[in-house]
């Protein structure tokens, strides 16, 4: 199994350009979820997802969109990239829900200039 | 806004020293979590509590759930410099299908 894959793992923007970081899972798990992490914030959630054609938003939802066409793929779409989204972007999947083990993905180290 | 309180923000230990970090909130929690995150890497699940008083162990690393529901503990015997990275308490709320994440411990092991 490759676990949790996440593709670019580096991108540089433009403000105003926008963008899809993918995050694919081989494992069958029906929940996943976007992180952004900021030095000294920690993890914040962005979106999630429960399974296959439902998602939700998390802590900081704005500027993103997401969408869960299949099981194994979570892309999250940014819309008109700001400065303020520069940051590095981890996905995460589990079997069933957030209580779970979540597994995560090597991340993508997003700059906007 | 993030709702836990993780302490301390950085610790720097000699090798062999025990440690310490918590993380407090203001609402009960189902679940904690404590995860590990290496340098350039994802974070990696530690230990998982799901039942207050819970306390339980993985290898040198020991971790409680806390009787008011609203607290977590980790505590790391004897470390060593593979120790070093950050952790992060984590925490789910009844009901709920998001993880809210602590700000993290940064800790150095000086050899």
């Amino acid at each position: 199994n490759a676990g949790v894959t996440q593709t670019p793992k580096f991108q540089v923007l433009k403000t105003g350009q926008s963008m899809t970081l993918q995050c694919a899972q081989d494992m069958n798990h029906e929940y996943m979820s976007w992180y952004r992490q900021d030095p000294g914030m920690g993890l914040r959630l962005i979106h999630y997802s429960v399974g296959a054609g439902i998602t939700d938003q998390g802590e900081v939802p704005n500027g993103y969109n997401v969408s869960r066409s299949t099981t194994e793929d979570f892309p999250l779409r940014l819309l008109s990239a700001a400065p303020s989204q520069t940051s590095v972007y981890f996905c995460a999947s589990s079997y069933t829900s957030a209580g779970d083990e979540q597994f995560f993905g090597p991340g993508t180290r997003l700059t906007v200039l | 806004g993030q709702q836990l309180n993780q302490s301390p923000q950085s610790m720097f230990i000699q090798e062999g020293e025990d440690v310490s970090m918590n993380c407090t909130s203001s609402s009960i929690f189902n679940t904690w979590l404590w995860y590990k995150q290496d340098p350039g890497e994802g974070p990696v699940l530690l230990i998982a509590l799901y039942k207050a008083g819970e306390l339980t162990s993985n290898g040198r690393l020991t971790a409680q759930f806390g009787i008011t529901r609203k607290d977590s503990f980790l505590n790391i015997s004897a470390s060593i410099p593979s120790d070093v990275g950050i952790y992060f308490c984590a925490g789910r709320k009844g009901g709920s299908e998001k993880l809210v994440f602590g700000k993290g411990t940064k800790l150095t092991v000086n050899p």
